[in-house]
């Protein structure tokens, strides 16, 4: 039973650029959500998806950052126009259907994206 | 809004002494509390939850930890550390309508010496 698969794993980006990072939940999981890890820092919860919803975005910076998360397919995050304050490490994590108190939520092994 | 306090940023402990990690919360509701160890350029591995019931909870590779609401804290222990357990260590409460949304808090790195 695989678990939170991501990739790619790391990236190298130039300033401008588009940065795509994907993640397939676990099998069963149709939550997903996505954490950034600045350097030296805790996780920052970002934004929150269902199968083709955004359930919560809060944590999304207001321009050059979406999410999606299609019917079939992975979750995207996806970075427009990178810039040197987009270097961090991205997780994903996944839940199973229908979150209530006790559902574990599992992370995947992180996308560490570089902008030089 | 809630946050979550790691105050100690580096902590290094002998092979064989007892290890607490501290974490201190702000949330206004019942909280869901969640410790996480992370090994250097992986994800993260969930060590142990609190939901309800009883406040000892019992984690993954020996870990434990004690919720107490009068503190507003939630500490991990482990009587006897071994030199794997040298990682980062991250302490999150769960909000949202099922505690599926985490607030994390900035860290514990442990390093363990020989």
């Amino acid at each position: 039973n695989a678990g939170v698969m991501q990739n790619p794993r790391h990236l190298v980006r130039r300033r401008g650029q588009e940065a795509r990072l994907r993640c397939s939940p676990m099998k069963g999981h149709s939550h997903v959500y996505w954490y950034r890890q600045l350097p030296e820092e805790g996780l920052k919860f970002m934004v929150y998806l269902q199968k083709e919803n955004i359930i919560d975005e809060s944590g999304m910076p207001k321009e050059r950052f979406s999410a999606e998360f299609p019917k079939e397919g992975p979750s995207i995050l996806r970075i427009q126009q990178v810039v040197r304050g987009d270097s961090a490490a991205y997780f994903c994590a996944s839940s199973p259907q229908g979150p209530s108190p006790g559902n574990t939520i599992y992370f995947g092994e992180g996308s560490w994206l570089t902008v030089v | 809004a809630q946050s979550v306090t790691q105050p100690d940023i580096h902590i290094t402990v002998s092979e064989g002494a007892s290890l607490e990690l501290r974490c201190n919360y702000s949330y206004g509701a019942t909280p869901y509390l969640f410790w996480y160890v992370q090994s250097p350029g992986q994800g993260l591995q969930l060590l142990l939850k609190y939901f309800s019931g009883d406040t000892l909870v019992q984690g993954i590779k020996g870990f434990e930890a004690e919720f107490k609401r009068s503190q507003s804290s939630f500490n991990l222990r482990k009587p006897s550390v071994h030199w794997s357990d040298a990682a980062e260590y991250f302490c999150a409460v769960g909000v949202g309508n099922a505690g599926n949304m985490l607030t994390f808090g900035g860290g514990t790195r442990l390093m363990v010496k020989p």
